[in-house]
């Protein structure tokens, strides 16, 4: 079992539709929790960056942690198509400094 | 500012030989961590050098290795190369600090023919 899980779509909606982006984990000790963007042929681009189980809003994203569960989620409000590309969940377990453990991938398209 | 900055960004390899990727972090990071991307899957920590030391390192065999200078730019050697190791490699750059968070360069887009 992969300590981080994420559903790799792809997923496809019209422009203007709320997305919901997920991923689990298994292990209790992460701690730090972060999504990145990542456009075709780029690296990934830090979105959003959370600590405490809650949500934080920035803009038309929104992250979301709930520790108790394992459980992290980023919704996008009023989808664009320039948001099409891969969203990369990513977490730090306590002790290890800035090594991430990323999910899979989830490939997102927004549509006209 | 500039940000992540990786050479070259692409390169073709044939079986056997040795690749030296570079990477110069973010202006104000001192912290230089090095990931493989294979196509379709999330990047996988390969090391992390500060204070020209390799800090930490992922499950990535011997052939991987690296170097920080006192400027804080960093190499990634990768000897005997294997068709495996194709896939995009990513520098990222960070201050030192438990929880930084990470910030990405293009990456190096590695074939291995």
């Amino acid at each position: 079992q992969k300590e981080v899980e994420q559903d790799p779509g792809p997923l496809s909606v019209p422009e203007g539709a709320i997305v919901s982006l997920n991923c689990t984990y298994s292990n209790s000790a992460f701690q730090y929790f972060m999504w990145y963007r990542q456009y075709s042929r780029k690296g990934p681009e830090l979105l959003m960056y959370t600590y405490s189980s809650g949500n934080k809003e920035d803009g038309r994203f929104t992250a979301q942690v709930d520790k108790s569960s394992k459980y992290i989620s980023l919704f996008i409000r009023d989808s664009q198509p320039s948001d099409s590309a891969t969203y990369l969940c990513a977490m730090i377990t306590t002790g290890t400094a800035s090594k991430l453990t990323f999910g899979t991938g989830t490939r997102l398209q927004v549509t006209l | 500012d500039a940000g992540v900055t990786q050479s070259p960004t692409h390169l073709i390899k044939t079986r056997g030989q040795q690749v030296t990727l570079r990477c110069s972090p973010k202006s104000g990071h001192d912290t230089v961590s090095w990931y493989q991307q294979a196509l379709g899957q999330g990047p996988q920590f390969i090391f992390q050098y500060y204070e020209e030391e390799e800090r930490q390192r992922g499950n990535f065999p011997d052939r991987f290795s690296g170097h920080q200078f006192p400027n804080y730019s960093s190499e990634l050697n990768v000897n005997a190369l294997l068709l495996g190791d194709s896939a995009l490699y990513l520098c990222a750059s960070s201050t030192r600090g438990w929880g930084s968070p990470l910030h990405f360069g293009n990456g190096t887009r590695l074939t291995v023919t």
